[in-house]
């Protein structure tokens, strides 16, 4: 167990809908990372906050946004879904924001378009 | 732009043999390289890191060996048992003030009993 939690496992709607996916990091841990894993696109790193302000940012759509909340969990938010956005999203944390922190990821949530 | 190549694809060996996965980084500037091991329906699992001021590091069966001036890093895993098989991801970062990491497309690991 990784101390990672996201939720929800799984998650299937309709093109053009809204989601949110949740993540709470392992305690002490300030930096959250979303990631998404597709078949053909391996793991794309999609962006970063740190204590409650973005850190980076990646390759995320415009449709797509997240924050981070003074709790330290972090949502991310998709919307006008596509079918190409299926996909696993995986959330991960690590203590600080820099290179060498190591990061711990959660299960993932398994987004489904129909 | 940051690319990371990894090889092979898939990887079959028996049980009882080594295992090496090998990848190239193409951003010179990058300085930490962690490997992660990913089973089914679960998450990414950190199994090894090396920073690039070590050229290898060992933990137990996976030891994790940097060339800086080539650009590549490899992980290797002996005595592997049938609990290994899973994808493995290689990954890379700059220093920076993000934690970024640029991933490998993955090897998918079988080891046979």
């Amino acid at each position: 167990d990784s101390g990672v939690t996201q939720t929800p496992k799984h998650l299937i709607t309709a093109t053009g809908q809204r989601v949110t996916l949740r993540c709470s990091p392992r305690s002490g841990d300030l930096s959250v990372y979303w990631y998404q894993q597709s078949l053909d696109q391996g793991l794309q790193f999609l962006i970063q906050y740190y204590n409650g302000e973005e850190r980076a940012k990646g390759n995320i759509l415009e449709r797509f946004s997240a924050q981070q909340f003074p709790d330290l969990h972090s949502e991310l938010n998709l919307s006008s879904l596509e079918l190409g956005d299926s996909a696993l999203y995986f959330c991960a944390s690590s203590v600080g924001g820099t290179g060498y922190q190591p990061q711990h990821f959660g299960d993932g949530t398994r987004l489904s378009i129909l | 732009g940051e690319n990371v190549e990894q090889h092979p694809s898939t990887l079959s060996v028996q049980e009882g043999d080594s295992a090496v996965i090998k990848c190239t980084y193409s951003d010179s500037a990058s300085n930490y390289f962690p490997w992660y091991k990913q089973e089914l329906g679960k998450g990414p699992q950190l199994i090894i890191d090396i920073r690039s001021n070590v050229g290898e590091k060992k933990d137990q069966r996976i030891a994790v060996t940097l060339n800086k001036t080539a650009k590549h890093f490899s992980l290797h895993i002996t005595e592997t048992q049938p609990e290994d098989s899973a994808v493995y991801f290689c990954a890379a970062s700059r220093p920076s003030n993000t934690g970024k990491l640029i991933f490998g497309q993955g090897t998918t690991l079988q080891v046979k009993p």
